[in-house]
């Protein structure tokens, strides 16, 4: 039983394509968020959902377009792909920051990688 | 803007090493710091999550250390075994809304 877990894992598409990733966790927490590895293989946030509500949006240009139905997933769409956005995705959840003794560890799924050509 | 790192970027140690490497951070706004571990084709996996200045924790072989006046964590690994290998990445929160900052990582390779 995978706790979170991505679709697909690969992803090959032609420049000004629009493409979707898809998360779901099965962990039942709060927030999920949305990480792209750079070429330096940084991982940064993109965005991060609790509950549904978006609550961080970083400088993400606006192709990208983060949509979470429920508390369980949170998918990301990219309208008008460009080669510079190639890179891995992960997507990853915690149980909901601050409000108690709980650890705000995150737990990630296993990565998207887009190939934009 | 706020920077993590992480030295080495890459360690090379015989089985049976000890071996340990160094998170840096901002002091200020300092809210907690993070240990993943992440294996090849794997996805990243908590270690540690570390809040209090002077805090140790421990899981097994490897441990770590917390210094948040001067900005730094240290991750130790003792007896390090080949299936220890795999990137160690650290991570600061510096507020209460999730956000983490992750280093670039400290790859290491533990060879038999």
């Amino acid at each position: 039983d995978t706790a979170v877990s991505q679709t697909p894992k690969y992803l090959v598409t032609q420049m000004g394509n629009d493409k979707s990733i898809k998360c779901e966790q099965n962990l039942g927490h709060d927030t999920m968020y949305w990480y792209k590895q750079d070429s330096k293989k940084f991982l940064k946030i993109m965005f991060s959902y609790n509950n549904k509500e978006l609550i961080i949006n970083e400088t993400v240009p606006n192709r990208f377009s983060p949509k979470s139905p429920d508390k369980a997933h949170l998918n990301l769409h990219i309208n008008s792909l460009e080669l510079g956005d190639s890179a891995v995705y992960f997507c990853a959840s915690s149980q909901e920051w601050g409000r108690t003794t709980k650890t705000g560890e995150l737990f990630f799924g296993e990565g998207s990688r887009l190939t934009v050509l | 803007i706020l920077n993590v790192e992480q030295s080495p970027q890459s360690l090379h140690v015989q089985e049976g090493d000890s071996t340990n490497f160094t998170c840096s951070f901002p002091s200020s706004n300092f809210y907690a710091l993070h240990w993943y571990r992440w294996e090849t084709a794997k996805s990243p996996e908590a270690l540690f999550v570390m809040t209090l200045n002077g805090d140790e924790k421990k899981k097994g072989r490897i441990s770590a250390t917390l210094n948040t006046k001067e900005g730094y964590s240290y991750l130790y690994i003792k007896g390090s075994q080949p299936e220890d290998s795999a990137t160690y990445l650290c991570a600061l929160s510096y507020n209460q809304g999730g956000k983490l900052i992750f280093g670039q990582g400290t790859e290491l390779s533990v060879k038999p």
